[in-house]
């Protein structure tokens, strides 16, 4: 089955430490995506990728980093210059576009991130 | 103002009521419009897509755009309790190669059996 996979589904961090979040597609998408969603603040955009070694800062990637060495992955790592990173987080992915039409996002099932 | 705004809710109603859910946006260049249905603690699944005005059906949900008024809804039918989940709208521009998508905050639905 095609998808999206997203590991752990459930994190705990300690103060101080770094975290990273797993993201993997099969879907041979070549544009990946990390959201964050908090209550009531709906989804927002921390980092996207459109292609293999390359990814650019969304709304608040501050505190936040990725990397992209692979189509397949897009891990996310929560540093500790994240300060309030309790939160439930979200990796998508698209065919790549060029201004055309039809390109949506397709969801992973989220890893919610608990501050110890 | 905010580039997209949802209403609020929370939105309860009893089975089989008509469900009427809106979005309205403010940057004139979203072409593509989505729908996106999150139940509790689960990824968001894509419900309805649409990239021009007027009205597209897929079953019981109605996706309406109106590019005129920027306004946009979805629309649920004899509403079932498996509807109860998060609704999320979704838009995009057709800048380059711009897939960024912007999302409404969401509206959580209650259908009551």
């Amino acid at each position: 089955d095609g998808g999206i996979t997203q590991s752990p589904k459930y994190l705990f961090r300690k103060e101080g430490q770094n975290v990273t979040l797993s993201c993997e597609q099969n879907l041979n998408h070549d544009a990946m995506y990390w959201y964050r969603q908090d209550p009531g603040q709906g989804l927002r955009l921390i980092y996207y990728s459109q292609i293999v070694n390359d990814f650019q800062k969304g709304d608040i990637a501050e505190g936040y980093s990725v990397s992209r060495e692979k189509k397949e992955s897009f891990p996310l790592t929560v540093t500790s210059a994240q300060k309030n990173p309790t939160a439930f987080y979200l990796c998508a992915s698209s065919r790549r576009t060029s201004g055309g039409p039809q390109e949506t996002q397709y969801f992973g099932p989220g890893t919610r991130l608990l501050v110890l | 103002q905010k580039e997209v705004e949802q209403d609020p809710g929370p939105l309860s109603v009893p089975e089989g009521a008509i469900v009427s859910l809106n979005c309205t946006y403010s940057n004139s260049a979203f072409q593509y419009f989505m729908w996106y249905r999150q139940y509790s603690r689960k990824g968001p699944e894509l419900l309805m897509y649409t990239y021009s005005s007027g009205n597209k059906e897929d079953g019981r949900f109605t996706a309406q755009v109106d590019k005129s008024s920027k306004y946009i809804s979805l629309f649920i039918r004899d509403s079932q309790p498996s509807d109860s989940a998060t609704y999320l709208c979704a838009m995009r521009d057709l800048t380059g190669a711009n897939s960024k998508l912007t999302f409404g905050k969401g509206i959580t639905l209650s259908v009551r059996p």
